[in-house]
């Protein structure tokens, strides 16, 4: 099994481009995340679905969209990227129903210039 | 929201001593308290977690204590190894069946000297 995987490893975007991550997890996990990590701020929630068809805003939602396009994938775009959205992005899962332990993708280290 | 505060920022240990590592939380409803090792270019892994209904917790070298009156919980790292070399964060919630909202601290850095 590979757990949750993330694409891309890396991205440099200008600023007012869009992207999306994406994230695929094949643990059968009902629950999905984005989060982003940045020095000294900790691991802080984009956006999150707790099951298959829903999705909710977490602590830094403004300038992200997310769709959870099956129970498997959960993918993150940036509309309009702005320089205050370099930052390294992780996808993670949890079985839900329960089960609390995160399991996180690789990464992703987003740089917009 | 929950608020996490995490101190300190760093730590530098030499080996086979101990570290701790405090956290404090805002919202008296939490009631799980995991935390997580990163290790340089890697990605975040659980290595201890603590319920509200549980005062202590401990796996071979690495023990969490929570006192919920003061809001407050720690790692504590014995006979620390240079494997022991990462960044620790500590999170907390309010434990659902599904949608783990966690909020974490904002991470230790810690560094085992031989």
């Amino acid at each position: 099994n590979a757990g949750v995987t993330q694409t891309p490893k890396f991205q440099v975007l200008k600023t007012g481009q869009s992207m999306t991550l994406q994230c695929a997890q094949d643990m059968n996990h009902n629950s999905m995340y984005w989060y982003r990590q940045d020095p000294g701020m900790g691991l802080r929630l984009i956006y999150y679905s707790a099951s298959e068809g829903t999705t909710d805003k977490g602590e830094v939602p403004n300038g992200y969209n997310v769709s959870r396009l099956n129970k498997r994938e959960f993918s993150l775009r940036l509309e309009s990227a702005a320089p205050s959205q370099t930052s390294v992005y992780f996808c993670a899962s949890t079985e839900g129903a329960g089960a609390n332990v995160l399991t996180f993708g690789a990464g992703s280290r987003l740089t917009v210039l | 929201g929950e608020n996490v505060e995490q101190h300190p920022s760093t730590l530098s240990v030499q080996e086979g001593d101990s570290a701790v590592i405090k956290c404090t939380y805002s919202d008296s409803a939490s009631n799980y308290f995991p935390w997580y090792k990163q290790e340089l270019g890697k990605r975040p892994q659980l290595i201890i977690d603590i319920r509200s209904n549980v005062g202590e917790k401990k796996d071979q070298r690495i023990a969490v204590t929570l006192n919920k009156t003061a809001k407050h919980f720690s790692l504590h790292i014995t006979e620390t190894q240079p494997e022991d070399s990462a960044v620790y964060f500590c999170a907390a919630n309010l434990f659902k069946a599904a949608g783990n909202k966690l909020t974490f601290g904002g991470g230790t850095r810690v560094l085992v000297k031989p």
